[in-house]
């Protein structure tokens, strides 16, 4: 299934709760993304990183941080500061080569409900 | 960044006919355009793309046309079968000058019903 592996599959989270989605890779892809998709929307881009140590912000970086500590994995933390987190949550990955990059793959995805 | 408008948000074809899905991208720049079919409740698959070099590409049923001119690129889905059946998305490099490196941005989708 692409090498790339997302947990938990679902998550329920109360109000005022930070929770960690956790993504790994094991195609040795340089780049990783996470993305927010809520329903009849397309994917929005959260966070996105090109190398470990070292990521940028995306379109709706707000109430949400990530790290990059190692090439495999690039978890994102749902903060209390983000006000309407209930969403599917996808993370994905890519080569970047001197041809441009490469087809970006996604996880399975984590469904993140707010009770 | 770049902005992409996906048309229409929802297609019904009978099964065997042809299916077409448009997308208009703003930003003269952008060199690289993926096709992803999503099935409900799963992840993203790439299904075709294409670089701003080329203006067509096809794969057995399923091709792409990009019109760098008019800005807009289309999916083509020809002799279509109930497994067709999905959501749709276009995208388009966030900023061209990244290429994709750094992220994409996706149309609304398209939910394609192949009625039997």
């Amino acid at each position: 299934d692409g090498g790339i592996t997302q947990s938990p599959k679902y998550l329920f989270r109360k109000e005022g709760q930070n929770v960690t989605l956790s993504c790994e890779q094991n195609l040795n892809h340089d780049a990783m993304y996470w993305y927010r998709q809520d329903p009849g929307q397309g994917l929005r881009l959260i966070y996105y990183s090109q190398i470990v140590n070292d990521f940028q912000k995306g379109d709706i970086a707000e109430g949400y941080s990530v790290s990059r500590e190692k090439k495999e994995s690039f978890p994102l933390t749902v903060t209390s500061a983000q006000k309407n987190p209930t969403a599917f949550y996808l993370c994905a990955s890519n080569f970047l080569g001197a041809g441009g990059p490469g087809e970006q793959f996604f996880g399975p995805g984590t469904r993140l409900t707010v009770l | 960044g770049e902005n992409v408008e996906q048309h229409p948000s929802t297609l019904s074809v009978q099964e065997g006919d042809s299916a077409v899905i448009k997308c208009t991208y703003s930003d003269s720049a952008s060199n690289y355009f993926p096709w992803y079919k999503q099935e409900l409740g799963k992840r993203p698959q790439l299904i075709i793309d294409i670089r701003s070099n080329v203006g067509e590409k096809k794969d057995q049923r399923i091709a792409v046309t990009l019109n760098k001119t008019a800005k807009h690129f289309s999916l083509h889905i020809t002799e279509t079968q109930p497994e067709d059946s999905a959501v749709y998305f276009c995208a388009a490099p966030n900023s061209p000058s990244g290429g994709g490196a750094d992220g994409l941005t996706f149309g609304k989708g398209t939910h394609l019903i192949i009625q039997p």
